[in-house]
């Protein structure tokens, strides 16, 4: 079946460190992948999202490159900042499901220490 | 305009009784999920809700249901509550059904926390 995986957290970086959130999926065709961002006390508010492959999605200093080849989507961002402090959660679509329905890692907590 | 709102923020109940949380979806916003949050099983997918109808149901017993209104607010209602349905219940609204779908976005609340003792 379709499944998403993400790495373990918590990812415990300094301010202005370099960011790399890994996602690998499991899914026939070409899904769509997404990341989504939950601040503390908040609900889950999508970050950005790639359709086909080779698409970069890009947000607020984020980037994710859809791979087929490695069926990765890994999210980075080149300094974080302690307001980046939060759980991320990468998700896809299934091309070949007719609800849509989003498929979700199981979210990775990121701290960003001063 | 006023996101998605999720009434009641906090609820304790004891194991056995039933409770029923509530959605406001951003106005316009047709379609409503419901999901489940647990630190060890993640985001679960409950059931989607469009034009009234469901749409799509995750894989949780009957004890979870739900149901949405003609003016698209929506409810979930948990009975004969157990120790296990301790969660963040978080509810999303879409213009359109289809979570995944191009060119459809899902806003999610921030979320009915039950606990269960």
């Amino acid at each position: 079946g379709n499944s998403v995986t993400q790495m373990e957290g918590p990812v415990t970086l300094s301010e202005e460190a370099f960011l790399t959130i890994n996602c690998t999926y499991t899914a026939t065709g070409y899904p769509s992948l997404f990341w989504y961002v939950q601040y503390p006390g908040e609900g889950l508010q999508l970050l950005l999202k790639a359709t086909k492959a080779d698409d970069k999605g890009s947000n607020k200093g984020f980037e994710a490159t859809y791979r087929k080849e490695t069926t990765s989507f890994h999210l980075e961002k080149g300094s974080v900042q302690v307001s980046d402090s939060a759980v991320y959660f990468c998700a896809l679509s299934a091309s070949g499901d007719s609800n849509y329905q989003l498929i979700w890692g199981a979210g990775t907590k990121l701290i960003i220490k001063p | 305009k006023a996101g998605v709102t999720q009434t009641p923020r906090y609820l304790i109940k004891t194991r056995g009784q039933q409770v029923t949380l509530s959605c406001s979806p951003i106005s316009g916003h047709r379609s409503v999920s419901w999901y489940q949050q647990t630190p060890g099983q993640g985001l679960q997918f409950l059931f989607e809700y469009f034009s009234e109808t469901q749409r799509n149901k995750g894989n949780f017993p009957g004890r979870f249901s739900g149901r949405q209104f003609s003016n698209s607010r929506s409810e979930m209602n948990v009975s004969t509550l157990e120790l296990g349905d301790s969660a963040l219940y978080l509810c999303a609204s879409s213009s359109s059904w289809g979570q995944g779908r191009s060119g459809n976005t899902i806003y999610f609340g921030e979320g009915s926390w039950l606990t269960v003792v």
